[in-house]
């Protein structure tokens, strides 16, 4: 099936800087989402993407969906400590047609590490 | 709007047993889709459920299955329950329209099979 590949796995970084990861898939998507999950909760939506080229910022996040429409980024300004967690990319491929209802396909997660 | 609710968030059964699991979804939104999330797999679509009806299903056995009542609230369960079922089990609702792909997660259900 459809896999999307996330990078990097992990980051430590200190906090104020900036942070960059990006998903890639072999296929095209319709769709770009980014979530982000902490320890024992379920994954809270960040930013939604819809058309190729697109840049959208939700406070010192910004996503943008690649023009090939294969790929996604995910730009984190001046890190905190609240902004550890498991960030994920997800999306809907493509000419999926009825196997795409209500399934997001994940990436594998990057984890983030803000040291004070 | 009240967010996503699940039901209960811990689970302790034995291999063997059934189990099932709640998810209200968000006032409105009328698709409910369900995955499951364990270290070594990430997150796995299990099915999705609207009005009533399952649109979609992923690669599981048929030990797994769901359902949704009228009012949108959906309910999963897995019978003969293995070790490997240990999971947090996700449900997530979304908006029906042009922005159905947002979905929105509640906290999750920890299972574990012991």
């Amino acid at each position: 099936g459809q896999q999307l590949n996330q990078s990097p796995q992990s980051m430590f970084i200190q906090e104020g800087e900036d942070v960059s990861m990006n998903c890639t898939s072999s296929s095209i998507f319709n769709t770009w989402l980014w979530y982000k999950q902490d320890p024992g909760e379920g994954p809270v939506l960040l930013i939604a993407l819809y058309k190729a080229g697109e840049l959208t910022s939700n406070g010192r996040l910004t996503a943008q969906f690649g023009i090939t429409r294969k790929d996604s980024f995910l730009n984190i300004s001046a890190s905190i400590p609240s902004d550890v967690g498991i960030y994920f990319c997800a999306g809907t491929p493509a000419n999926a047609g009825g196997t795409s209802y209500g399934k997001l396909t994940f990436g594998q997660g990057t984890i983030l590490t803000v040291h004070p | 709007k009240a967010g996503v609710t699940q039901t209960p968030r811990y689970l302790i059964k034995t291999r063997g047993q059934q189990v099932t699991l709640s998810c209200s979804p968000i006032s409105g939104h009328r698709s409910v889709s369900w995955y499951q999330q364990t270290p070594g797999q990430g997150l796995q679509f299990l099915f999705e459920y609207f009005s009533e009806t399952q649109r979609n299903k992923g690669n599981f056995p048929g030990r797994f299955s769901g359902r949704q009542f009228s009012n949108s609230r959906s309910e999963m369960n897995v019978s003969t329950l293995e070790l490997g079922d240990s999971a947090l089990y996700l449900c997530a609702s979304s908006p029906s329209g042009e922005y159905s792909h947002e979905q929105f997660f509640g906290p999750g259900t920890r299972l574990t099979v012991l």
